[in-house]
C-alpha cells in the first residue's frame, strides 16, 4: 500500500514565488524521483536522485535525496504559470526491483 | 525517445461491461505497469509486468486482470466494470539499465456508469 507521505497537498501561489514540497516516510529508499503532471496528461520525469544528500537541479527545479535516505525534498524557484500542475514524489526499495511507490501528489496552482 | 500509446483518452462503460484497455510501447521496454489515478491517492498500482507473459498483482489487483502477449503491448482488462472502478488509468514502461524513471501514456478516463 501506499508508504509515501507527500506535503502539501495542494498549494495556490502568486506568479514568482518560491514553491517547496516534500516526501516522507519510514521505509528507507534507494532512489527518489519527482515527476510533474500536466493537466490531461501522464506524468513526466523532471529530477531522479540516487545517494543520500544529493541536490540535483534541473532549470528552476531543484530537488535533493534525504540523508536518512527516508524523505525528499523540490523546490521551485520563482514560479510562472506554465509550473502548474500536480507534483508526485516516487521512491524505489533496494528490494523492489522495478516497481515505483509514489506519494498522493501535490496540486500547484500560480496566479499571474 | 520512448512513446507510450494509451489506445483511447476517454472511455464511457456500462455497469457489467467487459473492458479492455490497451498500452504499446515502442522501445522494447521490459517492464510494463497499470496505474490508477484518484484524487488524494496518488497513484496506486494495479499489475505489472516485467516480461512477456508474466505478470505481478500491484496494491490494487481486484477487478483486474492483465494480459501480455508480445512485448510491446500491455493490456488492463476490468471483468465485469463496476462504478468504482471510475478513475483515470495510466499505462507506464521502464527499461532495464540507466534510471529508475518509469514512461507514462497520457492516460485513459474511464466513466463506468
Amino acid at each position: 500500500g501506499q508508504q509515501l507521505n507527500q506535503s502539501p497537498q495542494s498549494m495556490f501561489i502568486q506568479e514568482g514565488e518560491d514553491v517547496s514540497m516534500n516526501c516522507t516516510s519510514s521505509s528507507i529508499f534507494n532512489t527518489w524521483l519527482w515527476y510533474k503532471q500536466e493537466p490531461g496528461e501522464g506524468p513526466v520525469l523532471l529530477i531522479a536522485l540516487y545517494k543520500a544528500g544529493e541536490l540535483t537541479s534541473n532549470g528552476r527545479l531543484t530537488a535533493q535525496f534525504g540523508i536518512t535516505r527516508k524523505d525528499s525534498f523540490l523546490n521551485i524557484s520563482a514560479s510562472i504559470p506554465s509550473d502548474v500542475g500536480i507534483y508526485f514524489c516516487a521512491g524505489r526499495k533496494e528490494t523492489s526491483g522495478s516497481r515505483l511507490t509514489f506519494g498522493e501528489g501535490t496540486q500547484l496552482t500560480v496566479n499571474p | 525517445d520512448v512513446k507510450v500509446t494509451q489506445s483511447s483518452r476517454y472511455l464511457v462503460k456500462r455497469t457489467g461491461e467487459k473492458v479492455f484497455l490497451e498500452c504499446v510501447q515502442d522501445m522494447d521496454h521490459e517492464n510494463m505497469f497499470w496505474y490508477r489515478q484518484d484524487p488524494g491517492l496518488g497513484l496506486r498500482l494495479i499489475y505489472f509486468s516485467y516480461d512477456v507473459k508474466m505478470k505481478e498483482k500491484g496494491d490494487i489487483p481486484e477487478g483486474y486482470s492483465v494480459s501480455r502477449e508480445k512485448k510491446e503491448r500491455f493490456s488492463l482488462i476490468l471483468e465485469s466494470a463496476s462504478t468504482n472502478q471510475t478513475s483515470m488509468y495510466l499505462c507506464a514502461t521502464r527499461g532495464t539499465g540507466g534510471h529508475y524513471g518509469y514512461t507514462f501514456g497520457s492516460g485513459t478516463r474511464l466513466t463506468v456508469v
